[in-house]
């Protein structure tokens, strides 16, 4: 089975500061890796993924995740955020083969104070 | 395009009343999934499907909850009897089959259930 662990339940940080949300996994079997976000009264997004390749993945607004397979990570993290960042960041896994049911994270609420 | 459209967004039912809760995925995408996100937790899987056949069911609860895709578009996921426990957000998610490698999962807005 798989699992998802986002220790940090609630993040808050000043505008334009970094920030880094944190995220582990546990699999017996090899995984694709994914951030998805929840803007306030919207669904879930899909931020960022990592299937292969580079083990670092970036989004089209400024957030980039690494994937760490001997840690077991895939934090993601930005180097200076926005009021508009503020959201709910879920991190997510998902089988390379067999069932593709995704597993999430309890997910970070990220707030950003002006 | 639209998007997964899911209906109706918010649900408020007695206990013991049955609900009926409805997900239409993007056109074209033969794979829809249901997930249940309970208050402080992530998305938890709950069944699936590809065309009209239930492909996995593992993640329902119990046997008040059923889902079904007659004609392999729209679904319907069902809960009798409801409970308290019940109340989640439920949401739905629909891809491009997918027999291997990766289909990106859009998601609906959700329905919020609360039960009384």
């Amino acid at each position: 089975a798989q699992s998802v662990t986002q220790l940090d339940s609630q993040v808050p940080v000043f505008e334009e500061a970094p920030v880094e949300l944190r995220c582990n996994y546990s699999s017996s079997v090899s995984v694709y890796l994914f951030w998805y976000v929840q803007y306030p009264n919207q669904g879930l997004q899909l931020l960022l993924k990592y299937l292969s390749g580079s083990t670092l993945v970036e989004s089209i607004n400024g957030f980039e995740a690494e994937f760490n397979k001997s840690q077991t990570s895939f934090h993601l993290r930005k180097p200076s955020v926005h009021i508009s960042d503020t959201a709910e960041y879920f991190c997510a896994v998902r089988r390379v083969s067999g069932a593709n049911n995704l597993f999430f994270g309890t997910g970070t609420r990220l707030t950003v104070i002006p | 395009g639209a998007g997964v459209s899911q209906s109706p967004r918010y649900k408020v039912t007695k206990r013991g009343q049955d609900v009926a809760l409805r997900c239409d995925p993007i056109s074209g995408h033969v794979s829809l999934y249901w997930y249940r996100q309970a208050l402080g937790q992530g998305p938890e899987f709950l069944t699936y499907f590809n065309y009209e056949a239930q492909q996995d069911k593992s993640g329902l609860p119990n046997d008040r909850f059923s889902a079904e895709r007659p004609e392999g578009s729209i679904s319907t996921l069902t809960i009798q009897r409801t409970e308290q426990r019940d109340s989640a957000m439920y949401r739905c998610a629909s891809s491009y089959q997918t027999s291997s490698g990766y289909n990106e999962q859009f998601f609906g807005p959700g329905t919020r259930l609360t039960v009384l």
